[in-house]
């Protein structure tokens, strides 16, 4: 079993529409969440941590239950420029225990 | 500008010729690591070091080696490449330390390797 796992995908969704990621993860002990995004042929970059009470960015809503050991990510009001693979990444105490999931591709279209 | 930066990008090479793939940071981050991201598999830990001259294997350090003589660079060596080393290749920094998990790294742009 993987230690972080994503349903890869893809997501194609229209304009406008709301559309939801999880992702689970085996390590009960971990300890910190984060989603990262990763356009097309570039590096990842932080889109937002994952607190416990679950944390809103604008459009992006980010989800924690640690019972069932999954994250989620809800973007609300989708737009083109949204279409990218979304990265779960679950850390254990040290930063090198960081584990990626291996991406859910999300495609908007006009 | 804060950046990771990455040489080369883009490599094609053939089994068995020494690469060495460079890694600069500008941001004075003591954290810096090695990934390998393959289709299905994710980013996978190749080596990191906590500090200078301090690094340690990831989960798939084989066939690699990297140093850290100076704070900003961490290249990554691949002393005898074979065709399963083929892959898109990160290198990231960050400035947390093992008790403080921020957890955000920066990537640079990635290196695209393929050996033939």
């Amino acid at each position: 079993r993987k230690e972080v796992e994503q349903d890869p995908g893809p997501f194609n969704v229209p304009e406008g529409a709301t559309v939801a990621f999880n992702c689970t993860y085996s390590n009960s002990a971990s300890q910190s969440f984060f989603w990262y995004r990763q356009d097309c042929r570039k590096e990842p970059k932080l889109l937002m941590s994952v607190y416990s009470s679950g944390n809103e960015d604008g459009r992006f809503t980010a989800q924690l239950n640690r019972a069932s050991q999954y994250i989620s990510l809800l973007i609300r009001d989708s737009k083109l420029s949204d279409s990218a693979t979304y990265l779960c990444v679950v850390n254990g105490f040290n930063n090198n225990d960081m584990r990626f999931g291996a991406g859910t591709r999300l495609t908007v279209k006009p | 500008e804060a950046q990771v930066t990455q040489n080369p990008r883009y490599l094609i090479t053939v089994t068995g010729k020494k690469l060495t793939v460079t890694c600069s940071q500008n941001m004075n981050h003591e954290y810096m690591s090695w990934y390998r991201q393959d289709p299905g598999l994710g980013l996978r830990q190749i080596y990191y070091s906590m500090n200078v001259e301090v690094t340690d294997k990831g989960d798939v350090p084989e066939g690699y080696k990297v140093s850290r003589k100076e704070k900003r660079n961490f290249p990554l060596i691949l002393e005898s490449p074979s065709p399963n080393q083929t892959s898109l290749y990160f290198c990231a920094s960050s400035s947390f330390t093992t008790t403080e998990n921020t957890g955000e790294l920066f990537f640079g742009e990635g290196s695209r390797l393929t050996v033939l």
